[in-house]
């Protein structure tokens, strides 16, 4: 079954403790991205990879940090968590070369920084 | 400023009945369009696209109308039925791989039985 699969799904932390959302993909996909969920403010991307090796900031890269080392994996790192990263955040993978229907996304990981 | 804008943040609609859902963009580049749908607990799942050259796409109970002039599309779900009752997202996009997919923030719908 194509997944993509993330870790934990919910997580109550501390300020400044480093936290680590693990995502993996089993469809051999080059690219994949990490979303935030906010109330009225939709989807938002946060960092992206096309590759291995390869990344890039979204729209809201600002206190994340993220790395490919291997193609199905693509870890979400908060070196200092705050409050202001609460939120419900989505993995996502995709072929690269086609948008057309093809964006998977995991379950959700819901986050909150006290 | 939101390229892609879903100005109702939430919609009730009787079983049976159709459901609209509307969607603006901003940005004339787009040209292609999607619809995802998300319930509780879960990811979004795509639901149905539109590519620019056409204005009108169907797929059983889920119809989605472009209105490039307007930047307008809509999606329509007739009939509603309880198990619609979901967040959707519109999205747009390039028509490459290159081009990013930005979301709307998404409008709740509710079905009542």
């Amino acid at each position: 079954e194509a997944q993509v699969t993330q870790n934990p799904r919910y997580l109550i932390t501390v300020t400044g403790k480093k936290l680590t959302v693990t995502c993996s993909q089993n469809m051999n996909h080059e690219y994949m991205s990490w979303y935030r969920q906010d109330p009225g403010l939709g989807l938002r991307q946060i960092y992206y990879s096309m590759n291995v090796e390869v990344t890039d900031k979204g729209d809201v890269p600002e206190g994340y940090k993220v790395s490919r080392k291997e193609k199905r994996n693509f870890p979400l790192i908060l070196e200092s968590p705050s409050p202001n990263q609460t939120s419900l955040y989505f993995c996502a993978s995709r072929p690269w070369g086609r948008v057309r229907n093809t964006i998977y996304f995991g379950e959700g990981s819901w986050l909150t920084v006290v | 400023d939101q390229q892609v804008k879903q100005n109702s943040p939430s919609l009730s609609v009787q079983e049976g009945r159709i459901s609209i859902l509307n969607c603006d963009y901003t940005n004339s580049m787009f040209d292609y369009f999607l619809w995802y749908k998300k319930y509780p607990a879960e990811g979004p799942t795509f639901l149905i696209s539109i590519s620019s050259i056409k204005d009108k796409n169907e797929d059983g109970r889920f119809t989605v109308f472009l209105n490039k002039s307007a930047k307008h599309l809509s999606l329509h779900i007739v009939p509603s039925q309880p198990g619609d009752s979901a967040v959707y997202f519109c999205a747009a996009s390039g028509e490459t791989s290159y081009d990013k997919v930005i979301f709307g923030p998404g409008t709740s719908l509710s079905v009542i039985p």
